[in-house]
């Protein structure tokens, strides 16, 4: 168990519809990242948010937007879903925002499985 | 841009014999590197990590090595075990700045009994 926990686990979903993923990192960690796994493929990087505010950006479609809480917890938001979005879709956090110095590892959660029909 | 990529999406060993996954990066600024294990159904796992200030590192039946003169990294894995087959990863970062991790696609590994 890496402390990163993500819900839902799935989530099926039609064309046009909106969803939220939720993610709570592992307990002190200020830094939470998004990335996308489509089928066979890499992770995409989506997003990072430390401390509640947006760090860096990836890949990631106008479409979707993600936001970090008080309580340090993430969502992320897709609207006007394709059939391509369909994924899986990892939170992973960490403690350090990259000044150089702390720890740079990631633990990512189990991840939520999106599918689009 | 940056882009990390593993040479072969696939490889099979059999259980006992040792591995090596390999991995080049494009982006000569990164300094700091993870290999992941990723298991059906389930999130990258942390294997091992190694800093540009270093060439090799060995952890428990895994060890790394880093070629930062031509960008490349490898996971070497020692007595494979059934257990050991799953898709790893290669990411690298940097230690200023974002941190995010950019992902290689990914080489499945597959211990044969």
């Amino acid at each position: 168990d890496s402390g990163v926990t993500q819900t839902p686990k799935h989530l099926i979903t039609a064309t046009g519809q909106r969803v939220t993923l939720r993610c709570s990192p592992r307990s002190g960690d200020l830094s939470v990242y998004w990335y996308q796994q489509s089928l066979d493929q890499g992770l995409q990087f989506l997003i990072q948010y430390y401390n509640g505010e947006e760090r860096a950006k990836g890949n990631i479609l106008e479409r979707f937007s993600a936001q970090q809480f008080p309580d340090l917890h993430s969502e992320l938001n897709l609207s006007s879903l394709e059939l391509g979005d369909s994924a899986l879709y990892f939170c992973a956090s960490s403690v350090s925002r990259g000044s150089g110095r702390g720890n740079t590892e990631a633990f990512f959660g189990q991840g939520t499985r999106l599918t689009v029909v | 841009g940056e882009s990390v990529g593993l040479h072969l999406p696939t490889l099979s060993v059999q259980e006992g014999d040792n591995s090596i996954i390999n991995c080049a990066y494009s982006n000569s600024a990164s300094d700091y590197f993870i290999w992941y294990k990723q298991e059906s159904g389930k999130g990258p796992q942390f294997i091992i990590d190694i800093r540009s200030n270093m060439d090799k590192r060995q952890g428990q039946r895994v060890t790394v090595l880093l070629n930062k003169t031509v960008k490349h990294l490898s996971l070497q894995i020692a007595a494979t075990q059934p257990g050991d087959s799953a898709v790893y990863f290669c990411a690298e970062t940097q230690a200023q700045g974002a941190q995010k991790l950019v992902f290689g696609q990914g080489t499945r590994l597959t211990i044969n009994p």
